[in-house]
């Protein structure tokens, strides 16, 4: 699977918007891009997935660049529960259906 | 219920004893997966079932020994562990689909704390 590179950590205010970014220059044409988030003291949960096109869900939205070398997971208004480890994972379509962890960005939300 | 559950939430092993892990879930999915996560380091995929059978064992040692019976429950034993193996072992399911927007569930853990 192609490697992601993940800023360790970030801070935002409560209920301002957060853009978590997520580098994969080494991205191929099959790969789809997952996030996950783990809360404190829980196992990871899926976010939203994208291929090439911008994705909104009822979690947050996924901005992919054109190129498809980078992408965005945004909170659209962060509160005190999103605190938690967002991880970038590419999951190659045709390869195996596994699913890799990195180490993440620590999010931080300010009170 | 539904999701994936994981019992015990917490355990305590001497590095004699032998033990097992629990996982069961409710979504009609027919993959699980064992993960372990260590303080401090990134997930790490131990074993994977697909339709009940094992695809992957990523060099986990004999040691941890998994069982899946039927695609709703899954088992990790445990035996002469060692204290480098105390962590949160988490598992997860998925359908196991060549679309691979399918995401994983996966549970609250266990708690292994080995002395």
């Amino acid at each position: 699977d192609a490697k992601t590179t993940q800023p360790n950590s970030m801070e935002s205010n409560e209920e301002e918007p957060v853009h978590l970014p997520c580098n994969h220059s080494t991205i191929s044409g099959t790969d789809y891009i997952h996030w996950y988030r783990q809360l404190p003291s829980q196992g990871p949960e899926y976010v939203i997935h994208g291929l090439t096109s911008n994705v909104n869900n009822r979690m947050a939205s996924l901005a992919i660049a054109e190129d498809r070398k980078s992408s965005t997971l945004i909170l659209h208004r962060a509160t005190l529960r999103d605190a938690a480890v967002y991880y970038c994972i590419l999951r190659d379509s045709a390869g195996a259906n596994n699913l890799f962890f990195g180490t993440g960005t620590r999010l931080t939300v300010i009170p | 219920e539904t999701g994936v559950t994981q019992t015990p939430r917490h355990l305590v092993m001497g590095m004699t004893n032998k033990k097992s892990l629990k996982c069961e879930q409710h979504l009609g999915h027919n993959a699980m997966y064992w993960y372990k996560q260590s303080a401090k380091k990134p997930l790490e995929l131990m074993f994977v079932y697909s339709l009940e059978e094992r695809v992957e064992n990523n060099s986990v040692p004999s040691r941890f020994s998994p069982e899946c019976p039927n695609s709703s429950h899954l088992f990790l034993h445990l035996h002469t562990l060692q204290p480098e193996d105390s962590a949160l072992y988490l598992c997860a399911s998925s359908q196991w689909v060549s679309e691979l927007g399918y995401g994983y569930t996966f549970g609250s853990g266990t708690r292994l704390t080995v002395v």
